[in-house]
């Protein structure tokens, strides 16, 4: 299993600019979620998803919309880069039962960028 | 009250000492509790899950206190490649997709 993989590993992005950061993961887990990680700040949590079909939005959702089409993929887009946006993105996912949250794995990080 | 606390550190600890940190949480109604570790530049990984008999795991012991509200971790005979940011992750009640971290408590051991 390669676990929970993302990229790109490095990314920098002017003001304005849009892209999408990739992340899947091959062990069958329902719930995935998207968090960034700022200095001090610790992990907020921007998106998640309990199944294929099903998002919501988590802390610090502004400027950021994801889907979740396939039960494997859970690709984040970021609409309109912002300075405010540079920071490191983690992926993660776990199985889910209602009540009990089990272990997250997480993907190893893209380092964003924007100027 | 903040929803997780944690004191951010850094402690630094000597070679083989012992060392503890806690993390109080503020939702009487979590269930779940989780240390993770963070090494400098990747992603968390769990360390140990806390339950509510405790759990230790070589060095590593964790325990709860529904009381006082608050989880915590010992290191015993530390080494140097403990050198990391432990996280602690609470459940927010019932609900399986509320999970808060911590800011993290950075350890440093000294040789």
């Amino acid at each position: 299993n390669a676990g929970v993989t993302q990229t790109p590993k490095f990314q920098v992005l002017k003001t304005g600019q849009s892209m999408t950061l990739q992340c899947a993961q091959d062990m069958n887990h329902e719930y995935m979620s998207w968090y960034r990680q700022d200095p001090g700040m610790g992990l907020r949590l921007i998106h998640y998803s309990v199944g294929a079909g099903i998002t919501d939005q988590g802390e610090v959702p502004n400027g950021y919309n994801v889907s979740r089409s396939t039960t494997e993929d859970f690709p984040l887009r970021l609409l309109s880069a912002a300075p405010s946006q540079t920071s490191v993105y983690f992926c993660a996912s776990r199985k889910s039962r209602q009540g009990f949250p089990y272990e997250q794995y997480f993907g190893p990080g893209t380092r964003l960028t924007v100027t | 009250r903040k929803e997780v606390e944690q004191d951010p550190g850094p402690f630094n600890v000597p070679e083989g000492a012992t060392v503890a940190f806690n993390c109080t949480y503020s939702n009487s109604a979590s269930q779940s509790f989780f240390w993770y570790r963070q090494d400098c530049r990747k992603e968390p990984k769990l360390l140990m899950s806390v339950y509510s008999s405790g759990n230790e795991d070589g060095r590593f012991t964790a325990q709860l206190n529904r009381a006082s509200q608050y989880i915590s971790l010992l290191i015993r005979d530390s080494k140097l490649s403990d050198s990391a940011t432990y996280l602690c992750v609470v459940n927010l009640g019932d609900r399986d997709d509320k999970i808060i971290f911590g800011k993290g408590t950075r350890l440093h051991i000294l040789p």
